[in-house]
């Protein structure tokens, strides 16, 4: 069945250092990419988003890449700071549904 | 402009109880969205509704759950009897017209024990 496969379930970076997420879908008629962020008693925030047609994105400290081949793609932030710190999920969602297929969720901790 | 409300924040019941779990969409979202997350693992569809129909309800685990979303308004989620795995945070989610941003509730953390 379809699937995300979301790596590193925990990430600990310092304040200021870049976190990579990656994640990988299973159906290619995947066409919609976007990453939650989720915040400690709240429910998960749209940060960035990326279709299918595109192969990156950005905006300010976050970028998302597509590889459509591989079936991959990964959230980037740069100069993290600790407000950064949350369960961030990556989804995946095929046209025609609006059934989001979500990623494990990672855990990103970045210290002062 | 209010989000997407969901009460009760949080629901503790015995095994063999009834809880009914409620969605306010944005208003104007005709499309509306039920996820649960057990356990620490992923976010998983359990059902979506279009106004007042359900458009996919694949994700539903068994007919313990029942979902209604009446005048194509809020929602409620219906689960009887609870068992102990249906432990978890219920999120629900709303979007507009054919706009693929879905955004979520705080959800409602519910306890079977």
């Amino acid at each position: 069945g379809e699937n995300v496969e979301q790596h590193p379930s925990t990430l600990s970076v310092q304040e200021g250092d870049s976190a990579v997420i990656k994640c990988t879908y299973s159906d290619s008629a995947s066409n919609y990419f976007p990453w939650y962020k989720q915040e400690l008693g709240k429910g998960p925030q749209l940060i960035i988003d990326i279709r299918s047609n595109v192969g990156e994105k950005k905006d300010q400290r976050i970028a998302v890449t597509l590889n459509k081949t591989a079936k991959h793609f990964s959230l980037h932030i740069t100069e993290t700071q600790p407000e950064d710190s949350a369960v961030y999920f990556c989804a995946a969602s095929k046209p025609s549904t609006g059934k989001l297929i979500f990623g494990q969720g990672t855990t990103l901790q970045v210290k002062p | 402009e209010a989000g997407v409300t969901q009460f009760p924040s949080h629901s503790v019941i015995e095994k063999g109880q009834t809880v009914t779990l409620r969605c306010d969409p944005i208003s104007g979202h005709d499309n509306l969205y039920w996820y649960r997350r057990v356990m620490g693992k992923e976010i998983k569809f359990l059902l979506h509704f279009v106004k007042e129909s359900k458009q996919d309800e694949s994700g539903m685990p068994n007919n313990r759950f029942l979902a209604e979303r009446t005048g194509g308004t809020y929602s409620t989620l219906k689960v009887q009897p609870a068992e102990l795995e249906d432990s978890g945070v219920y999120f629900c989610a709303s979007s507009l017209g054919t706009s693929r941003t879905q955004y979520f509730g705080p959800g409602t953390r519910l306890l079977v024990l």
